[in-house]
């Protein structure tokens, strides 16, 4: 069965600090993959999305995340965070030609002001 | 407010009783996925729907647990029996398919948060 793992569960930055939460997942095959993030009080949302082509995915507010086949990889980044960047933080994987996605267990992100 | 609508947003209940929630997609979207997210966790899948058809259940749907989408629009989904373990948050998703397209995104709701005593 596919897994995804996010070995940060939880991460503590100041501001201005750069970010990488790490993604992994075991499936083999041709795969989407997704970050998405739940702000306090709010529903789940996506932030960046990969399908195919470039292997570097921009995304909203200045995330970015790399998709490196050869590692089973999906890692998320930003330069520099922002106190508002405090959330929790969930991959998700699907093999290709299903619709049902496969979540990590999250990290949460707090940013220190 | 045209989101993925849930009701109710929180429901305790005592073990033995039946719960219903029930998720209003985007009305546009064919595919609803409801999850189970307990604390710590990620969502864990439960079943979808596409339009009125439920395509797959997770194994972790048991025999008390039961979901429907009549008209292919809202969806329901009812827990016979509650036992205490199924004290979780339950999340609904919409999403639209697009012929030969990869899935899409999915629009996710509030969630009902469901506390069995």
């Amino acid at each position: 069965a596919q897994s995804v793992s996010q070995h940060n569960h939880h991460v503590i930055l100041s501001e201005a600090a750069s970010l990488e939460l790490g993604c992994n997942y075991s499936y083999g095959g041709t795969v989407n993959l997704f970050w998405y993030v739940q702000y306090p009080g709010q529903h789940l949302q996506l932030l960046l999305k990969y399908f195919s082509g470039d292997p570097l995915v921009k995304g909203i507010k200045g995330f970015e995340a790399e998709f490196i086949k050869s590692k089973f990889s999906f890692n998320l980044r930003k330069p520099s965070v922002q106190w508002s960047d405090t959330a929790e933080y969930f991959c998700a994987v699907n093999q290709r030609g299903s619709y049902i996605p496969t979540f990590g267990r999250g990290t949460s992100l707090i940013v220190h002001p | 407010d045209t989101g993925v609508s849930q009701d109710p947003r929180h429901k305790i209940t005592k073990r033995g009783q039946n719960v219903t929630f029930r998720c209003d997609p985007i009305s546009e979207h064919n595919r609803l996925y409801w999850y189970r997210q307990t604390l710590g966790q990620g969502p864990e899948f439960l079943t979808y729907f596409q339009n009125e058809a439920q395509l797959e259940k997770s194994r972790l749907l048991s025999d008390r647990f039961s979901a429907e989408r009549p008209k292919g629009s809202f969806s329901t989904l009812e827990i016979q029996r509650t036992e205490q373990g199924d004290s979780a948050m339950y999340l609904c998703a919409s999403s639209q398919r697009l012929a030969g397209g990869p899935g899409g995104e999915q629009f996710f709701g509030p969630g009902t948060r469901l506390t069995v005593l």
